[in-house]
C-alpha cells in the first residue's frame, strides 16, 4: 500500500458526460501528479500540482483540467467524454517539486459508452 | 523534450533466470532514473533508481546500470521467481524537472 488513495476504483459513464476523479496524497507529500494509462500503452503525463498551485503540464486535453485544494487532496474533472478517454487514470505524490520518489494510488479505471 | 525507449516489450524467461530490460533515453539533462512494476490492477511501484552521479545499483536480486554517455540503462533481475512476472517501466527526469517520462512497458513472464 503505497499510502495515497483514488476514488472511485471504477467509472463507468456515456460520451459527453463529465466526471470527477479524486486522490489523496500520502501524509506529508506536497506533489500530486496524474497520468492517462490507455490499454497497452505507458503511462502519459497529464499535470502535477505542487502544495495548491500548478507546476507542470503535459499531453493534458482543454477537457480535462485539475485542481489541488488546500487540505492536498486533488481532483481531475473530464468533460465532454470521448470513447477514446477510457483508459486508467493514476494519481502519484511526492514529498517535493520534482526528482523524488513519486508514489502511485491504485488508479481509477474510466470506461466511457 | 525527453524520449524514453523500452525494449522488449514482452520477454519471457524461465524462473531462476536472469532478466534484462533495457532503456534509452534522449535528453542528455535527465539524471534520476526510476523502474516501476505494475502488477495487474495496481498502480506502479517503486523498485529501484539511480541518479546520474553513480553508475550501479543493487538491491537483492535487482540492480540496475546506467551509461551516461550512451544514455542508456538497464535492469538487471537475477534468479527470477514467478512473483516477478508483471509490467516493468522505466523512466527518466530532471532533477529539478517535474515530469517523469516513462517507456512503453516491458511485460515480464517467468515461467515455473
Amino acid at each position: 500500500d503505497s499510502g495515497v488513495t483514488q476514488t472511485p476504483k471504477h467509472l463507468i459513464t456515456a460520451t459527453g458526460q463529465r466526471v470527477t476523479l479524486r486522490c489523496s496524497p500520502r501524509s506529508g507529500d506536497l506533489s500530486v501528479y496524474w497520468y492517462q494509462q490507455s490499454l497497452d500503452q505507458g503511462l502519459q503525463f497529464l499535470i502535477q500540482y505542487y502544495n495548491g498551485e500548478e507546476r507542470a503540464k503535459g499531453n493534458i486535453l482543454e477537457r480535462f483540467s485539475a485542481q489541488q485544494f488546500p487540505d492536498l487532496h486533488s481532483e481531475l474533472n473530464l468533460s465532454s467524454l470521448e470513447l477514446g478517454d477510457s483508459a486508467l487514470y493514476f494519481c502519484a505524490s511526492s514529498v517535493g517539486q520534482g526528482g523524488n520518489e513519486q508514489f502511485f494510488g491504485p488508479g481509477t479505471r474510466l470506461t466511457v459508452l | 523534450g525527453e524520449n524514453v525507449e523500452q525494449h522488449p516489450s514482452t520477454l519471457s524467461v524461465q524462473e531462476g533466470d536472469s532478466a534484462v530490460i533495457k532503456c534509452t533515453y534522449s535528453d542528455s539533462a535527465s539524471n534520476y532514473f526510476p523502474w516501476y512494476k505494475q502488477e495487474l490492477g495496481k498502480g506502479p511501484q517503486l523498485i529501484i533508481d539511480i541518479r546520474s552521479n553513480v553508475g550501479e545499483k543493487k538491491d537483492q536480486r535487482i540492480a540496475v546500470t546506467l551509461n551516461k554517455t550512451a544514455k542508456h540503462f538497464s535492469l538487471h533481475i537475477t534468479e527470477t521467481q514467478p512473483e516477478d512476472s508483471a509490467v516493468y517501466f522505466c523512466a527518466a527526469s530532471r532533477n529539478n524537472f517535474n515530469k517523469f517520462y516513462f517507456g512503453s512497458g516491458t511485460k515480464l513472464n517467468v515461467k515455473p
